[in-house]
């Protein structure tokens, strides 16, 4: 699996977007870009995944660049309760034996009012 | 549905004793992790099961064994605990065909080790 590269902080202002960018320059083509977030004390939790398109749910987006070297995620109206670690993962398919999900140190997101 | 659910919540053991860690999934999905945290540090794989009667080691195995009871329920068993294995402890699962292949991760078991 690709390593991926993530500040290690950042802060947002409560209501307004929060970009959390990570760069994955060793992807490779047939390697998905993940989102989890952990908020503290709980498990992990999916957000959103892609493979070179933009996509969006309910709970952010998420802008993958045309080399697909870099990626950032948008939670589009943070909250206190998005104050969470995000973790950005870049895999394969789980398949023989790549079942791995490798999580890096992410990013602490404090949200403030 | 309760989704992933750990049992225990928090344990205390001594050096040497042993334990059985429980993870169940009312999700049908089809494989199951165990994944330890440590302080300040990311999630690392012990042992995963990607299907029903079968088990494979994570990036930390050692010390560790695991039990693919049925499709539900996937245990970890530390042997002979160790200060070392203190940490907190997640159990996910996840589908393996369609979908998004993400895991979803239960509430995590606290283990100290004194």
């Amino acid at each position: 699996d690709a390593k991926t590269t993530q500040p290690t902080s950042m802060d947002c202002a409560e209501g307004r977007a929060a970009n959390l960018p990570c760069n994955h320059s060793t992807i490779s083509g047939n390697e998905y870009v993940y989102w989890y977030r952990q908020i503290h004390s709980q498990g992990p939790q999916y957000i959103i995944h892609g493979l070179k398109n933009n996509e969006t749910n309910e709970m952010a987006s998420l802008i993958i660049t045309e080399d697909r070297k870099s990626s950032t995620l948008i939670l589009p109206h943070a909250t206190l309760r998005d104050t969470a670690v995000y973790y950005c993962i870049v895999r394969v398919l789980p398949g023989g034996s790549n079942y791995k999900l490798t999580f890096g140190k992410g990013t602490l997101l404090t949200v403030n009012p | 549905n309760a989704g992933v659910t750990q049992t225990p919540k928090f344990q205390v053991l001594k050096t040497g004793q042993s334990m059985t860690l429980q993870c169940a999934q009312d999700m049908n999905h089809n494989s199951m992790y165990w994944y330890r945290q440590d302080p300040g540090m990311g999630l690392r794989l012990i042992y995963y099961s990607a299907s029903e009667g079968t088990t494979d080691k994570g990036e930390v195995p050692n010390g560790y064994n695991v039990s693919r009871l049925n499709k539900r329920e996937f245990s970890l068993r530390l042997e002979s605990a160790a200060p070392s294995q203190t940490s907190v402890y997640f159990c996910a699962s996840s589908v393996t065909s369609g979908g998004a292949y993400e895991q979803y991760f239960g509430p995590g078991t606290r283990l100290t080790v004194t």
